[in-house]
Protein backbone atom coordinates (compact mmCIF):
# COMPACT_ATOMS: atom_id res chain seq x y z
CA UNK A 1 0.00 0.00 0.00
CA UNK A 2 1.16 3.95 -0.29
CA UNK A 3 2.94 5.32 2.30
CA UNK A 4 4.54 8.89 2.80
CA UNK A 5 6.97 9.21 6.09
CA UNK A 6 7.80 12.64 6.44
CA UNK A 7 10.57 13.47 9.03
CA UNK A 8 13.00 16.44 9.90
CA UNK A 9 10.80 18.34 11.84
CA UNK A 10 11.87 19.87 15.44
CA UNK A 11 12.87 22.98 16.75
CA UNK A 12 14.68 25.79 14.98
CA UNK A 13 15.30 29.34 15.76
CA UNK A 14 14.11 32.35 13.34
CA UNK A 15 16.53 32.75 10.43
CA UNK A 16 17.33 29.24 10.92
CA UNK A 17 17.18 26.00 8.68
CA UNK A 18 15.61 22.60 8.58
CA UNK A 19 15.74 19.86 5.45
CA UNK A 20 12.47 17.88 5.44
CA UNK A 21 12.52 14.25 3.90
CA UNK A 22 9.65 12.04 2.96
CA UNK A 23 10.55 8.41 2.06
CA UNK A 24 8.03 6.80 -0.37
CA UNK A 25 6.75 3.54 -0.66
CA UNK A 26 4.06 1.07 -2.43
CA UNK A 27 3.96 2.75 -5.65
CA UNK A 28 6.43 3.71 -8.10
CA UNK A 29 7.86 6.59 -6.89
CA UNK A 30 9.42 8.16 -10.31
CA UNK A 31 6.42 8.16 -11.89
CA UNK A 32 4.44 10.75 -9.82
CA UNK A 33 4.39 14.48 -8.93
CA UNK A 34 4.69 15.77 -5.53
CA UNK A 35 3.59 17.84 -3.05
CA UNK A 36 4.23 20.11 -0.03
CA UNK A 37 1.34 21.21 2.07
CA UNK A 38 1.32 22.71 5.53
CA UNK A 39 -0.84 23.28 8.41
CA UNK A 40 -0.32 25.69 11.63
CA UNK A 41 -1.61 24.98 14.70
CA UNK A 42 -5.17 25.55 14.72
CA UNK A 43 -5.35 26.74 11.10
CA UNK A 44 -5.91 25.14 7.80
CA UNK A 45 -4.32 23.85 4.82
CA UNK A 46 -1.57 25.78 2.88
CA UNK A 47 -0.12 24.45 0.07
CA UNK A 48 3.45 25.15 -0.66
CA UNK A 49 5.43 23.62 -3.59
CA UNK A 50 5.13 20.85 -6.51
CA UNK A 51 7.25 19.30 -7.92
CA UNK A 52 7.06 17.01 -11.14
CA UNK A 53 8.21 13.28 -11.48
CA UNK A 54 11.49 13.82 -13.28
CA UNK A 55 12.20 17.42 -11.18
CA UNK A 56 12.52 19.42 -14.23
CA UNK A 57 9.22 21.58 -13.34
CA UNK A 58 8.89 23.30 -9.85
CA UNK A 59 6.31 25.73 -8.21
CA UNK A 60 5.73 28.00 -4.79
CA UNK A 61 3.52 29.02 -2.89
CA UNK A 62 4.12 32.90 -2.67
CA UNK A 63 4.44 32.71 0.81
CA UNK A 64 7.79 30.50 0.38
CA UNK A 65 9.09 30.99 -2.61
CA UNK A 66 12.70 32.35 -2.50
CA UNK A 67 13.19 30.97 1.19
CA UNK A 68 12.41 27.14 0.38
CA UNK A 69 13.59 24.40 -1.91
CA UNK A 70 11.88 21.41 -3.42
CA UNK A 71 14.01 18.71 -4.58
CA UNK A 72 13.59 15.04 -5.03
CA UNK A 73 16.00 11.80 -5.87
CA UNK A 74 14.00 9.18 -7.52
CA UNK A 75 16.61 6.24 -6.92
CA UNK A 76 15.96 6.68 -3.09
CA UNK A 77 12.03 7.33 -3.32
CA UNK A 78 12.69 10.31 -1.65
CA UNK A 79 11.27 13.80 -1.47
CA UNK A 80 12.55 16.71 0.75
CA UNK A 81 11.91 20.50 1.46
CA UNK A 82 14.99 23.07 2.54
CA UNK A 83 14.01 25.63 4.28
CA UNK A 84 16.01 28.45 4.72
CA UNK A 85 15.05 31.90 6.77
CA UNK A 86 12.61 30.29 8.70
CA UNK A 87 9.73 32.63 10.68
CA UNK A 88 7.59 32.67 12.94
CA UNK A 89 4.90 31.76 10.93
CA UNK A 90 6.19 29.05 9.63
CA UNK A 91 5.34 27.21 12.57
CA UNK A 92 3.25 24.31 11.29
CA UNK A 93 2.86 20.24 10.73
CA UNK A 94 3.91 19.45 7.14
CA UNK A 95 2.78 17.52 5.16
CA UNK A 96 4.26 15.94 1.64
CA UNK A 97 2.01 13.98 -0.96
CA UNK A 98 1.56 12.35 -4.00
CA UNK A 99 -0.13 15.15 -6.33
CA UNK A 100 -2.09 14.51 -9.49
CA UNK A 101 -3.45 17.84 -11.13
CA UNK A 102 -3.86 19.67 -7.95
CA UNK A 103 -5.08 16.73 -6.19
CA UNK A 104 -3.57 15.31 -2.93
CA UNK A 105 -4.37 11.49 -3.16
CA UNK A 106 -2.21 10.37 -0.31
CA UNK A 107 -0.91 11.95 2.64
CA UNK A 108 1.88 11.34 5.30
CA UNK A 109 1.23 11.84 8.48
CA UNK A 110 3.58 14.94 9.00
CA UNK A 111 6.37 16.77 11.02
CA UNK A 112 6.00 19.31 13.08
CA UNK A 113 8.17 22.17 12.78
CA UNK A 114 8.30 24.46 15.08
CA UNK A 115 10.40 28.48 14.89
CA UNK A 116 10.74 30.30 17.96
CA UNK A 117 13.76 31.33 19.96
CA UNK B 1 -3.41 35.28 -3.23
CA UNK B 2 -5.94 34.85 -1.20
CA UNK B 3 -7.58 31.43 -0.37
CA UNK B 4 -10.85 29.88 -1.50
CA UNK B 5 -13.66 31.07 0.08
CA UNK B 6 -15.73 28.33 2.02
CA UNK B 7 -18.24 29.19 5.36
CA UNK B 8 -16.78 28.63 8.59
CA UNK B 9 -19.36 26.25 9.90
CA UNK B 10 -22.50 23.65 8.45
CA UNK B 11 -24.46 21.37 10.90
CA UNK B 12 -27.37 18.66 10.25
CA UNK B 13 -28.84 16.16 12.16
CA UNK B 14 -28.23 12.78 11.09
CA UNK B 15 -29.99 11.58 8.02
CA UNK B 16 -29.78 15.05 6.37
CA UNK B 17 -28.23 16.27 3.75
CA UNK B 18 -25.87 19.66 3.71
CA UNK B 19 -24.02 21.34 1.26
CA UNK B 20 -20.77 22.71 1.28
CA UNK B 21 -19.22 25.97 -1.01
CA UNK B 22 -16.24 26.80 -1.96
CA UNK B 23 -15.89 29.92 -4.21
CA UNK B 24 -12.99 31.11 -6.22
CA UNK B 25 -12.49 33.19 -8.96
CA UNK B 26 -12.70 32.64 -13.17
CA UNK B 27 -8.49 32.17 -12.45
CA UNK B 28 -9.45 28.90 -10.06
CA UNK B 29 -12.01 26.89 -9.29
CA UNK B 30 -14.20 28.75 -12.71
CA UNK B 31 -11.18 28.12 -14.88
CA UNK B 32 -10.48 24.60 -14.01
CA UNK B 33 -12.25 21.40 -13.15
CA UNK B 34 -9.50 20.45 -10.77
CA UNK B 35 -11.15 20.98 -7.51
CA UNK B 36 -10.54 18.90 -4.91
CA UNK B 37 -12.50 18.00 -1.22
CA UNK B 38 -10.18 16.83 2.06
CA UNK B 39 -12.47 15.41 4.78
CA UNK B 40 -9.80 15.72 7.69
CA UNK B 41 -10.52 14.29 11.73
CA UNK B 42 -9.48 15.84 14.53
CA UNK B 43 -5.72 14.87 15.06
CA UNK B 44 -5.12 12.84 11.62
CA UNK B 45 -3.64 13.71 7.91
CA UNK B 46 -6.28 15.03 5.68
CA UNK B 47 -8.49 12.44 3.36
CA UNK B 48 -8.96 12.92 -0.56
CA UNK B 49 -12.63 12.04 -1.13
CA UNK B 50 -13.32 13.96 -4.13
CA UNK B 51 -11.42 14.96 -7.21
CA UNK B 52 -11.75 16.79 -10.59
CA UNK B 53 -14.91 18.52 -8.92
CA UNK B 54 -17.13 15.12 -9.11
CA UNK B 55 -15.03 11.89 -8.77
CA UNK B 56 -14.97 9.99 -5.67
CA UNK B 57 -11.82 8.22 -5.53
CA UNK B 58 -12.47 4.28 -4.45
CA UNK B 59 -13.12 3.31 -0.90
CA UNK B 60 -15.65 6.88 0.01
CA UNK B 61 -19.32 6.76 -0.06
CA UNK B 62 -21.36 7.53 -2.62
CA UNK B 63 -22.81 9.60 -0.20
CA UNK B 64 -20.44 12.34 -1.10
CA UNK B 65 -20.93 13.66 -4.03
CA UNK B 66 -19.44 16.73 -5.85
CA UNK B 67 -20.67 19.49 -8.72
CA UNK B 68 -19.61 23.36 -9.73
CA UNK B 69 -21.51 26.24 -11.34
CA UNK B 70 -19.43 28.60 -12.19
CA UNK B 71 -16.54 30.31 -9.58
CA UNK B 72 -18.43 27.89 -7.20
CA UNK B 73 -17.86 24.34 -6.74
CA UNK B 74 -19.80 22.49 -3.79
CA UNK B 75 -19.79 19.11 -1.89
CA UNK B 76 -22.81 17.52 -0.55
CA UNK B 77 -22.96 14.54 2.38
CA UNK B 78 -26.43 13.04 2.05
CA UNK B 79 -27.30 10.18 4.82
CA UNK B 80 -25.36 12.69 7.67
CA UNK B 81 -23.87 10.06 9.90
CA UNK B 82 -21.82 10.95 13.11
CA UNK B 83 -18.25 9.56 11.67
CA UNK B 84 -18.58 12.45 8.68
CA UNK B 85 -17.99 15.14 11.59
CA UNK B 86 -15.14 16.64 10.29
CA UNK B 87 -13.37 19.70 9.08
CA UNK B 88 -14.04 19.93 5.10
CA UNK B 89 -11.29 21.49 3.00
CA UNK B 90 -11.57 22.17 -1.32
CA UNK B 91 -8.65 22.75 -3.21
CA UNK B 92 -8.36 24.22 -7.36
CA UNK B 93 -5.95 24.53 -9.88
CA UNK B 94 -5.12 28.12 -9.92
CA UNK B 95 -3.93 30.24 -12.55
CA UNK B 96 -1.37 32.29 -10.73
CA UNK B 97 2.47 31.14 -10.00
CA UNK B 98 0.97 29.53 -6.68
CA UNK B 99 -0.63 26.85 -8.42
CA UNK B 100 -2.97 25.61 -5.65
CA UNK B 101 -4.93 26.97 -3.41
CA UNK B 102 -6.94 25.72 -0.83
CA UNK B 103 -10.17 27.01 0.94
CA UNK B 104 -10.21 28.47 4.60
CA UNK B 105 -11.58 24.88 5.96
CA UNK B 106 -15.40 24.30 6.89
CA UNK B 107 -16.56 22.43 10.34
CA UNK B 108 -18.93 20.10 9.87
CA UNK B 109 -21.07 19.33 13.21
CA UNK B 110 -23.65 16.49 13.17
CA UNK B 111 -26.42 17.33 15.85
Amino acid sequence: QVQLVESGGGLVKPGGSLRLSCEASGFTFSDYYMSWIRQAPGRGLEWLSYISNGGTTIYYADSVRGRFTISRDNARNSLYLQMDSLRAEDTALYYCGRERYGSISYWGQGTLVTVSS
Amino acid sequence: QSALTQPAAVSGSPGQSITISCTGTTSDVGGYNYVSWYQQHPGKAPKLMMYDVNNRPSGVSNRFSGSKSGNTASLTISGLQAEDEADYYCSSYTRSSTLVLFGGGTKLTVL
